[in-house]
């Protein structure tokens, strides 16, 4: 029921290209679903985030795509370049206490020049 | 200087010693939280606190306990350290009910 489960485990994309990373959640309470980007030796970082009232959301480069129905939301990276290389992490959370977060697997990405 | 800051950054210790993490924050947060990430888990929280006489347990709380000082620092120890708590442990923070988290760059910790 508090699962998220992510996947690719790992990604390689080639500069230029679309990453796309899934997730899915268990928990239909949940209403809260950000994106953090960790790169080496650093703390996860938010990338960006949605709630279940909208279906997209856009920022730069990066959209997530929300699916309330299949239970399902995705990270696309369009345009990738070597410094989105970097492991990526779903969340899932309630608005009530958006720090209580279940994260997913994780996501490596390597972007390839 | 870090916003978040964690000490030690690494920590190579023995099964059956204590050990204490801590992190203290400049972000005036009033919510203080420590996750554990273990690759192919991502990351689980073990404790979080709202203020300094709110503490609540997280998922993985077995074999931790926490103390926060002050508004400003969150400590996270391990009684008597087991293997199995070898993992690289994040301590962040966040403000009110829809904050996002700030996390420290980490505490490797290894136990032998």
């Amino acid at each position: 029921q508090q699962q998220v489960k992510q996947s690719p485990q790992s990604l390689i994309v080639q500069k230029g290209g679309i990453s796309i990373i899934n997730c899915a959640y268990e928990n239909t309470a949940f209403d809260y679903f950000p994106w953090y980007q960790q790169f080496p030796g650093k703390g996860p970082a938010l990338l960006i985030a949605i709630r279940p009232d909208v279906s997209e959301k856009k920022e730069g480069r990066f959209t997530i795509s929300f699916n309330k129905s299949a239970k399902q939301f995705s990270l696309h990276i369009m345009d990738s370049q070597p410094g989105d290389s970097a492991t990526y992490f779903c969340a899932a959370s309630f608005s009530s206490n958006t720090g209580k977060l279940i994260f997913g697997q994780g996501t490596t990405l390597q972007v390839k020049p | 200087d870090a916003d978040v800051t964690q000490t030690p950054r690494n920590r190579i210790t023995k099964t059956g010693k204590r050990i204490m993490l801590e992190c203290s924050q400049t972000k005036g947060h009033d919510r203080m939280y420590w996750y554990r990430q273990d690759p192919g888990l991502g990351l689980r929280l073990i404790y979080y606190s709202f203020d300094v006489k709110d503490i609540n347990k997280g998922e993985i709380s077995d074999g931790y306990s926490v103390s926060r000082q002050a508004q400003a620092k969150f400590s996270l120890s391990l009684e008597s350290a087991i293997p199995n708590q070898t993992a690289l442990y994040f301590c962040a923070t966040s403000a009110g009910w829809t904050g996002e988290l700030f996390f420290g760059e980490g505490s490797r910790l290894t136990v032998l």
